[in-house]
């Protein structure tokens, strides 16, 4: 199926530095999310972004929808242990068609934060 | 508040059988949403239900099927089990069609052998 490419596929970092990832697509999305998993459970909201442009702040977490409305990139500040687990970018087209109400999803970025 | 609960947590069939999946949404939220995740790949939207309707249907075979009840917790049904099946199976609640902030439930793990 389709999903948004998600880049960089892993990171290892130490704790304290700050960390950026991004998603593309080839399609126009209307809303972006970002989620975290960690292993054996479902993944939990961290930011929903609404329109063109937006930068929106979660604590630590920023996040921004592309202008093109093809993109969107996660930045974390000043990692720390807990922020171990896999981010995702979801993008969902908007209305209509069966397509309502998909999220389509990225590959996943695995981060891992040494101590 | 509860999140999203499903059941079971786990669940191990064997190929040729069917399954049926349980899905209880955030109290006051009306649409549910299933997902398939494979192993090491994104969760891939497989359907989404609003006031007992389906609204939105992914790529997936006939196997699989839905049903929304008045309470507006979710069954998903899969026949026929493929070892091709075997993943991690969410469900998502939003509070309005459409709306796009999905909250997921910890999933049911389905092991087909």
């Amino acid at each position: 199926g389709q999903q948004l490419n998600q880049s960089p596929q892993s990171m290892f970092i130490q704790e304290g530095e700050d960390v950026s990832m991004n998603c593309t697509s080839s399609s126009i999305f209307n809303t972006w999310l970002w989620y975290k998993q960690d292993p054996g459970e479902g993944p939990v909201l961290l930011i929903a972004l609404y329109k063109a442009g937006e930068l929106t702040s979660n604590g630590r977490l920023t996040a921004q929808f592309g202008i093109t409305r093809k993109d969107s990139f996660l930045n974390i500040s000043a990692s720390i242990p807990s922020d171990v687990g896999i981010y995702f970018c979801a993008g969902q087209l908007g209305a209509g068609g069966t397509s309502y109400g998909k999220l389509t999803f990225g590959q996943g970025t695995i981060l891992t934060v040494h101590p | 508040d509860a999140g999203v609960t499903q059941s079971p947590t786990h669940l191990i069939k064997t190929r040729g059988q069917q399954v049926t999946l349980r899905c209880s949404p955030i109290s006051g939220h009306k649409s549910v949403s299933w997902y398939q995740q494979v192993l090491g790949q994104g969760p891939q939207f497989i359907f989404q239900y609003y006031e007992k309707e389906e609204r939105g249907r992914g790529n997936f075979p006939d196997r699989f099927s839905a049903r929304q009840f008045p309470n507006y917790s979710s069954e998903l049904n899969v026949n026929a089990l493929l070892l091709g099946d075997s993943a991690l199976y969410l469900c998502a609640s939003s509070g309005l069609q459409g709306v796009d902030e999905q909250y997921f439930g910890p999933g049911t793990r389905l092991t087909v052998t």
